[in-house]
């Protein structure tokens, strides 16, 4: 299995309040992407990352923030939860583009009152 | 706009064969994935088609035509662990790697 963590697994928090994920990979991994997953709409890409201090938007980007200092960490940020942000969050690597297979992280499961 | 469609949810019976199928509309195509995702589980890679033809790779085989905008993922001599959720995805940039995904198939293996 690919060398990929997600932390917290859970978290409950409160509208308004900033929350911060953290995906840690130890592949050396040079792509990495955040998606959320909802029922109905599937696997939807947030943001994702080609190198360090290189990101771009993905398909649902509003209301998020990331962050890749170092090859192995990719932070997602939501500087202001909301309730539509409730959602089980995955972290992806991929070791290059397009041909190799995304290995996901075991997700995080966020929860918005 | 982008779309890709797939059957909410399939039943089949342990043993036999079942074929899950998937139609897409992108703006580009660089590739389709297969996942399987089990409940409160991660999504895992089953296959990678980006040629029309068929890959075959054990009890899974996925079948490409690019110029229908389809796909199918085959399971034979199905088992009950087979009962999860199938992803198709596709990656319709230049190389950037960030996929499409379809809403999943869920499947229900009955004995």
């Amino acid at each position: 299995d690919a060398g990929i963590t997600q932390s917290p697994r859970h978290k409950v928090t409160e509208t308004g309040t900033p929350v911060t994920l953290r995906c840690h990979q130890t592949e050396n991994h040079r792509y990495m992407y955040w998606y959320r997953q909802d029922p109905g709409h599937g696997l939807r890409l947030i943001h994702y990352s080609y190198g360090v201090k290189d990101t771009d938007k993905g398909e649902v980007s509003d209301g998020y923030s990331v962050s890749r200092s170092k090859t192995e960490d990719f932070l997602l940020t939501l500087e202001s939860a909301t309730s539509s942000q409730t959602s089980v969050y995955f972290c992806a690597i991929s070791g290059t583009s397009g041909s190799n297979e995304q290995f996901f992280g075991p997700g995080t499961r966020l929860t918005v009152l | 706009g982008q779309n890709i469609d797939q059957p909410t949810e399939m039943t089949a019976t342990e043993g036999a064969i079942v074929q899950i199928n998937c139609t897409y509309q992108t703006s580009g195509f660089n590739g389709l994935f297969w996942y399987q995702q089990h409940a409160g589980e991660a999504p895992t890679f089953l296959s990678y088609n980006v040629l029309d033809g068929l890959e075959e790779k054990g009890r899974f085989s996925s079948f490409l035509s690019r110029s229908k905008g389809y796909s199918y993922l085959l399971l034979k001599e199905l088992q009950m662990k087979d009962s999860a959720s199938y992803l198709c995805a596709v990656d319709g940039s230049s190389n950037t790697g960030k996929l499409i995904f379809g809403q999943g198939t869920t499947l229900q293996v009955k004995p």
